[in-house]
């Protein structure tokens, strides 16, 4: 069965610093895999998404993320964080019925 | 005006009672789903339907029951609320995608949060 794993419930780092948001996944098949963001009183919105097609992936506000089969990982980057990027962020796979299945989410904090 | 509403956003019952939680879209998606998210669980599945004659159970279906009453409304029941229900509740929409393809983006609305008593 497919399933995703974010390693840290809580990461901080300070503006400017480099965001490393860790996801790895388990997949019978080549996997889809879905960073999304939920900022505080929102929905969850897509972020970015693999689809078997270039291993690295650039998202929505400056976010980039890279597949590694060898790893089975799908780690979210970006380079210098910013305060508006204070959100949880959720990793997610589709999984063999078209459903997507969500990691616990990581909450970025992030500080002046 | 959003793509996804969700009505109510604010909801206090007591244990026992029926309430409902209904989702409206204006995207045109063929396929919906209800969530619920606790903290540090992340998202769970409790319905899903893939068009208005298809509906289907997800990871947590127990207690909950849903009703598709048109391509633009999903609803989701608890017939008798009880404090394990507690949690905050989204609904999504995607689209059926190229040849049913599972990358379609979901589109979530805003929440609602319930509290059972």
């Amino acid at each position: 069965a497919q399933s995703v794993t974010q390693l840290g419930s809580h990461v901080s780092v300070s503006e400017g610093a480099l965001v490393l948001l860790r996801c790895n996944y388990s997949s019978s098949v080549p996997p889809y895999l879905f960073w999304y963001v939920q900022y505080p009183n929102q929905g969850l919105q897509l972020l970015l998404k693999y689809t078997s097609a270039a291993t690295l992936v650039k998202g929505i506000n400056g976010f980039e993320a890279e597949f590694k089969k060898s790893e089975t990982s799908f780690h979210l980057t970006k380079p210098s964080a910013h305060m508006s990027d204070a959100a949880e962020y959720f990793c997610a796979v589709s999984d063999l019925a078209d459903k997507l299945i969500f990691g616990t989410g990581t909450r970025l904090q992030v500080f002046p | 005006d959003a793509d996804v509403t969700q009505t109510p956003r604010n909801r206090i019952t007591k244990t026992g009672k029926r309430i409902m939680l209904e989702c409206s879209q204006t995207k045109g998606h063929d396929r919906m789903y209800w969530y619920r998210q606790d903290p540090g669980l992340g998202l769970r599945l409790i319905y899903y339907s893939f068009d208005v004659k298809d509906i289907n159970k997800g990871e947590i279906s127990d207690g909950y029951s849903v009703s598709r009453q048109a391509q633009a409304k999903f609803s989701l029941s608890l017939e008798s609320a009880i404090p394990n229900q507690t949690a905050l509740y989204f609904c999504a929409t995607s689209d059926r995608g190229t040849s049913g393809s599972t990358w379609e983006t979901q589109y979530f609305g805003p929440g609602t949060r319930l509290l059972v008593l």
